[in-house]
């Protein structure tokens, strides 16, 4: 069965300072790869996605993410945060074939210090 | 787009009373996931349609939860009779020719 694994269940970091939040993935084959943010009390957002082709794939908010194929991961990162990117972050893997949902990790906490 | 639109935002009930809950994708999307969101247990996904036909209900829980979709611009989640157990966060998401997901605001159910 697939899943997600989200070691950092809380992290916090300075604001400026370099982020990466790490994601791994157990899966048959190469899935499709999301990482969405949700804040206090909204709806999932999608950050960024990959489904092929670059493994280092560009997403809004400055987000970034890469694929390593041999380590099963995608780690999200971003060079600078912001106060107002203190959120819950989820790495979600999908199937390339079929219409099944997303599997979730079980997320990230992110705070941020000023 | 007005997005994923999701009602009520929060619901309130007792025990044995029944909740339904309400979800309209974006115009143009053929799938819709419903998820629900615990702090034990994450996101899940407990059904999802295509079309307007159910494809794959494993996630349903129990029986006391039922899902309809009876026109491509309207769905509802069903709990007959609620329990405290289901207190939780329930999304809708939709899903165009693109393989990502979009999700509602949620609405936030307490049983008490």
């Amino acid at each position: 069965a697939q899943s997600v694994t989200q070691p950092d269940i809380h992290i916090t970091v300075s604001e400026g300072a370099s982020l990466e939040l790490r994601c791994n993935y157990s899966y048959g084959a190469t899935p499709y790869l999301f990482w969405y943010v949700q804040s206090p009390g909204q709806g999932l957002q999608l950050l960024l996605k990959y489904f092929s082709g670059d493994t280092l794939v560009q997403g809004i908010k400055g987000f970034e993410a890469e694929f390593k194929r041999s380590q099963s991961s995608f780690n999200l990162r971003k060079p600078s945060v912001h106060w107002s990117d203190a959120a819950e972050y989820f790495c979600a893997v999908g199937p390339r074939g079929g219409a099944d949902g997303l599997t979730f990790g079980k997320g990230t906490h992110l705070i941020i210090q000023p | 787009d007005a997005g994923v639109i999701q009602s009520p935002r929060h619901e309130v009930t007792e025990m044995g009373q029944e909740v339904t809950l309400r979800c309209k994708p974006i115009s143009g999307h053929d799938y819709l996931f419903w998820y629900r969101q615990t702090m034990m247990r994450g996101l899940e996904l407990l059904i999802y349609f295509n079309n307007n036909v159910p494809i794959d209900d494993s996630g349903m829980p129990e029986d006391r939860f039922s899902a309809k979709m009876p026109n491509a611009s309207f769905s509802t989640l069903k709990i007959q009779p609620s329990e405290p157990r289901d207190s939780a966060v329930y999304f809708c998401a939709s899903r165009g020719q693109g393989r990502e997901q979009y999700f509602g605001p949620g609405t936030r159910l307490t049983v008490t």
